[in-house]
């Protein structure tokens, strides 16, 4: 089974400061990988993902991922934060084999504060 | 866009009564899941649905049943209400050949 570990239950940034938001994952097999953002009372969106090809993953909002198959890591970054940036972030990991391979398992989730 | 629905954004039920959440997804997609999340614990699935009168347990099913007798609904139920099923619940929706899914706003239940 995979599982996912998100490094920082919490990070504060300032605003306009670069962040990088870690995750590592754990897998017997090969797996796709992805982000989700949670803003404050909504549902969860998808930011970016990982499927194969270049392992630099551009997603919206400025975002982007590194896949590092070696580290088996999947670390979120973003050069120059906003206050609209204040979310809670999920990485998520789903393998690609077998009959339920559609099922994603979540971190356990970063909240990501940017302060003025 | 892809539109998930969630029947109630705040809901308040009291211990041992039978409680049904229902999502409703726009997109004709085959896959559907159930979340609760909970703070520091992140989203577990409860169940997911591959097709219509399809399911199959995720990780936390205890105290949980679903229905989906339609392709676009997909029902959470609690069959008698707990304490600590007080959560938050997420729907989720995504196609077959897809491992992307789209989320509903969730309902917030509090069992008293």
């Amino acid at each position: 089974a995979q599982s996912v570990t998100q490094l920082d239950s919490q990070v504060p940034v300032f605003e306009e400061a670069p962040v990088e938001l870690r995750c590592n994952y754990s897998s017997s097999v090969s797996v796709y990988l992805f982000w989700y953002v949670q803003y404050p009372n909504q549902g969860l969106q998808l930011l970016l993902k990982y499927l194969s090809g270049s392992t630099l993953v551009k997603g919206i909002n400025g975002f982007e991922a590194e896949f590092n198959k070696s580290q088996t890591s999947f670390h979120l970054r973003k050069p120059s934060v906003h206050i609209s940036d204040t979310a809670e972030y999920f990485c998520a990991v789903s393998k690609h084999s077998g009959g339920s391979n559609y099922k994603l398992t979540f971190g356990k989730g970063t909240l990501l504060t940017v302060n003025p | 866009d892809v539109k998930v629905t969630q029947s109630s954004r705040y809901l308040v039920k009291r211990t041992g009564e039978k409680v049904f959440l229902e999502c409703v997804q726009d997109m004709d997609h085959e896959n559907m899941f159930w979340y609760r999340q909970d703070p520091g614990l992140g989203l577990r699935l409860i169940y997911f649905s591959y097709d219509v009168k399809m399911k199959e347990k995720g990780d936390i099913p205890e105290g949980y049943s679903v229905s989906r007798e339609k392709k676009e609904r997909f029902s959470l139920i609690l069959e008698s209400a707990s304490t600590n099923q007080t959560s938050m619940y997420l729907c989720a929706s995504g196609t077959g050949g897809s491992y992307e899914q789209y989320f509903g706003p969730g309902t917030r239940l509090t069992v008293t």
